[in-house]
């Protein structure tokens, strides 16, 4: 099976820092990606699908590149409600694997 | 709008059984693959298993094959999970997602709120 890695596991950063969470793939997934947001309490958000297509309805701030093994998610500009875990997860072949997460948090 | 109305989770002993449902709206239910996903306490996001769009085709993480089954009738716009030998590592909150484009597997584009299932004595 494919493994998903998620380094560093949290993070700190001060309102208005650019922040990137990379993700990394143990086998090539081409641009088969996609990224959630989970805050506390709530089921995850999608957030970018195909690796890099922004849902529907989520901030322009958030961005996301990369193909085949590595990539990562950014948030161009931290806001206070951007607080929470992201996770990437491979998708078209199951098991549809999660990362283990990167916790934002406000420095 | 998609909404995915999860019930039937709650307190089991180990070795017990627990069905768990999810009912849609909002969407053409049938023309979309589902995913079960869950979360132990203070735990990462963990993919349990999945549906094809017709139920022809089944999936399942290697932690729970042969103890899990993952069901839907088009005709209620219902998911199910029935839960079966479950043990303390079962404890999780249980999610049912879509996927976001069909056929299955995809991203999950939609999440039910989630229901607690403890395992414990």
């Amino acid at each position: 099976d494919i493994q998903m890695t998620q380094s560093p596991s949290s993070l700190s950063a001060s309102v208005g820092d650019r922040v990137t969470i990379p993700c990394r793939a143990s086998q090539a997934i081409s641009d088969l990606l996609a990224w959630y947001q989970q805050k506390p309490g709530k089921p995850p958000k999608l957030l970018i699908f195909s690796a890099s297509t922004l849902q529907s309805g989520v901030p322009s701030r958030f961005s996301a590149s990369g193909v085949g093994t590595d990539f990562t998610l950014t948030i161009s500009s931290l806001q206070p409600e951007d607080v929470g875990t992201y996770y990437c997860q491979k998708y078209f072949t199951v098991p549809l694997t999660f990362g283990g997460g990167t916790k934002v948090e406000i420095k | 709008d998609v909404h995915l109305l999860q019930s039937g989770g709650g307190l089991v002993q180990p070795g017990g059984s627990l069905k768990l449902s999810c009912e849609a709206s909002g969407f053409t239910f049938s023309k979309y693959g589902m995913s079960w996903v869950r979360q132990a306490p203070g735990k990462g996001l963990e993919w349990v298993a999945g549906i094809s769009d017709s139920g022809g085709g089944t999936y399942y993480a290697d932690s729970v094959k042969g103890r899990f089954t993952i069901s839907r009738d088009n005709s209620k716009n219902t998911l199910s999970l029935q839960m079966k030998g479950l043990g303390v590592g079962d404890t999780a909150i249980y999610f049912c997602a879509k996927d976001g484009v069909g056929p299955y597997p995809s991203y999950l584009d939609h999440w039910g709120l989630g229901a607690l299932v403890t395992v414990s004595s």
